[in-house]
């Protein structure tokens, strides 16, 4: 069945860049995301990509998608303590989204 | 803010009992989904719900059932709660309801039982 898997931790130091890695496994998935989840909070959408991007870019956050590995990857630049927080990735199947089980990232100052 | 609110915002109650969850989505948007996040289970979609009628079941339960209104809005109910029913339980909504719309999500209820 479909699953997405994440690694659960990540820690950086402030002003370095951030990599979180996603493998997921439905080759048919057409859109690919990325959530943020601050504590206490609800998921915010960072960004997706289409399956047929390699490579997207959105101001300090860049995804690239590895079709034939089926890996994802969301790259902070300039990584900022407020960035502190869980990233999912999830893959949308049949309407729904299958979430891997989120990274927290770290920021030291 | 992403536009989609739910109430309440924090639940305590005890084994046994029943709550109702609510969520109003978007405006203009017509589908709703809701998904429970809890330590042991990560984040799973439970069911989804397009202009009033059922579209898409997950890992729901039996003792769990929803329900979208005229007015779009859509509640999930949750009866004869155990205490692996604590969890966080958020609503989604997208346009279409069609697979690749972007979810949007509420800030979640925190639903804890005693």
């Amino acid at each position: 069945g479909e699953d997405v898997e994440q690694s659960l931790f990540l820690s950086v130091r402030e002003g370095d860049s951030s990599v979180i890695n996603c493998t997921y496994t439905d080759s048919s998935s057409t859109y690919l995301y990325w959530y943020k989840q601050e504590p206490g909070a609800g998921l915010q959408l960072l960004t997706y990509i289409f399956s047929n991007m390699d490579m997207k870019q959105d101001q300090r956050l860049t995804v690239l998608l590895n079709k034939k590995d089926k890996h994802l990857s969301l790259r902070i630049a300039d990584t900022q303590t407020g960035d502190s927080a869980i990233y999912f990735c999830a893959e949308a199947w049949t309407g729904k989204l299958i979430f891997g089980q989120g990274t927290e990232l770290s920021v030291k100052p | 803010d992403s536009g989609v609110t739910q109430t309440p915002k924090h639940l305590i109650t005890a084994t046994g009992q029943r709550v109702t969850l609510r969520c109003s989505p978007r405006s203009g948007d017509l589908s709703v989904y809701w998904y429970q996040q809890s330590l042991d289970q990560g984040l799973q979609f439970l069911i989804q719900y397009y202009n009033g009628e059922e579209r898409a079941k997950g890992n729901i339960l039996e003792r769990f059932s929803a329900q979208q209104f005229p007015d779009l809005h859509s509640e999930l109910n949750l009866s004869s709660l155990e205490l692996g029913d604590s969890a966080l339980y958020f609503c989604a909504s997208t346009g279409g309801g069609l697979t690749g719309d972007t979810q949007y999500f509420g800030p979640g209820t925190r639903l804890t039982v005693l």
